[in-house]
C-alpha cells in the first residue's frame, strides 16, 4: 500500500540556519503530497502542499518540490526561527480518501 | 481558509464513562469527515472515516462498539467514546475535507486531549 517515509528527528538547529526535512513515499498512482506542522499542544495544520509532478509548494518561507522521478517531496527553509519548533508531518493523498502520514519530525530551534 | 472546531479542547473523566466530543467545519460543508488518535510523540493513526448520513468505515483493531462516530449534518462529527478507560486517555484529532473550500485537502481540528482517570 501507500507509506511516506520521513527522516527520523529530532532535529536541532541554530537560529537562522538552513533545514531541510527529507520525505519520501511510494503510492500507486498520482497522489497529492502535503507537509503538515503540528506546534506542542496543538492540532495539525496544513503547512503546503503539490497535486502534481513538478509543482512547488510554498508558505512562510517553507517550500517542497514535488519530484516524481525521485518519489520525494523535502521540506526546506533558508533561515529557520525559534518559532519553528514543532513537529512535521509529510503525507500523501487527500481529499476524500484517509491521508497517509510519515512518523514526523520533530524540528528545536534555538536561539 | 477551511476552519475546523473540536470541543471540548480537553476533558478528564472517571473510568466507566462515555465521553462525546464534536467535530465541525465553520465555513465550508464536510462531506467526508476523519477521527485520528495520536500517542505522545507519535504519528497519527487514523481510526475512522465518516460520510455525512452513512455508517462509519473503521480501521482494522478499532473497536466501532467503544468509539461510535456520528456524522449526521454536513458540519458536524461526533466521536463518542464509550465506558472509556485509562488506555484510552489519548490525543484525538478530527479532520475534515469536502466542499469548494477544501478540495484535495484535509483540514484539522485543533484536537481533543482525553484524560482518563
Amino acid at each position: 500500500g501507500d507509506s511516506v517515509t520521513q527522516m527520523e528527528g529530532p532535529v536541532t538547529l541554530s537560529e537562522e540556519a538552513c533545514l531541510t526535512i527529507n520525505c519520501t513515499y511510494t503510492a500507486t498512482g498520482y497522489p497529492s503530497l502535503f507537509w503538515y506542522v503540528q506546534y506542542p499542544g496543538e492540532g495539525l495544520q496544513l503547512l503546503l502542499k503539490a497535486t502534481k509532478a513538478d509543482d512547488k509548494g510554498s508558505n512562510k518561507g517553507f517550500e517542497a518540490t514535488y519530484r516524481k522521478e525521485t518519489t520525494s517531496f523535502h521540506l526546506e527553509k533558508g533561515s529557520v526561527q525559534v518559532s519553528d519548533s514543532a513537529v512535521y508531518f509529510c503525507a500523501l493523498s487527500g481529499g476524500n480518501t484517509p491521508l497517509v502520514f510519515g512518523k514526523g519530525t520533530r524540528l528545536s530551534v534555538i536561539a | 481558509g477551511a476552519v475546523v472546531s473540536q470541543h471540548p479542547s480537553w476533558v478528564i473523566c472517571k473510568s466507566g464513562t462515555s465521553v462525546k466530543i464534536e467535530c465541525r467545519s465553520l465555513d465550508f460543508q464536510a462531506t467526508t469527515m476523519f477521527w485520528y488518535r495520536q500517542f505522545p510523540k507519535q504519528s497519527l493513526m487514523l481510526m475512522a472515516t465518516s460520510n455525512e448520513g452513512s455508517k462509519a468505515t473503521y480501521e482494522q483493531g478499532v473497536e466501532k462498539d467503544k468509539f461510535l462516530i456520528n456524522h449526521a449534518s454536513l458540519t458536524l462529527s461526533t466521536l463518542t467514546v464509550t465506558s472509556a478507560h485509562p488506555e484510552d486517555s489519548s490525543f484525538y484529532i478530527c479532520s475534515a475535507s469536502g466542499g469548494r473550500m477544501a478540495v484535495e485537502t484535509q483540514y484539522f481540528g485543533p484536537g481533543t486531549r482525553l484524560l482518563v482517570l
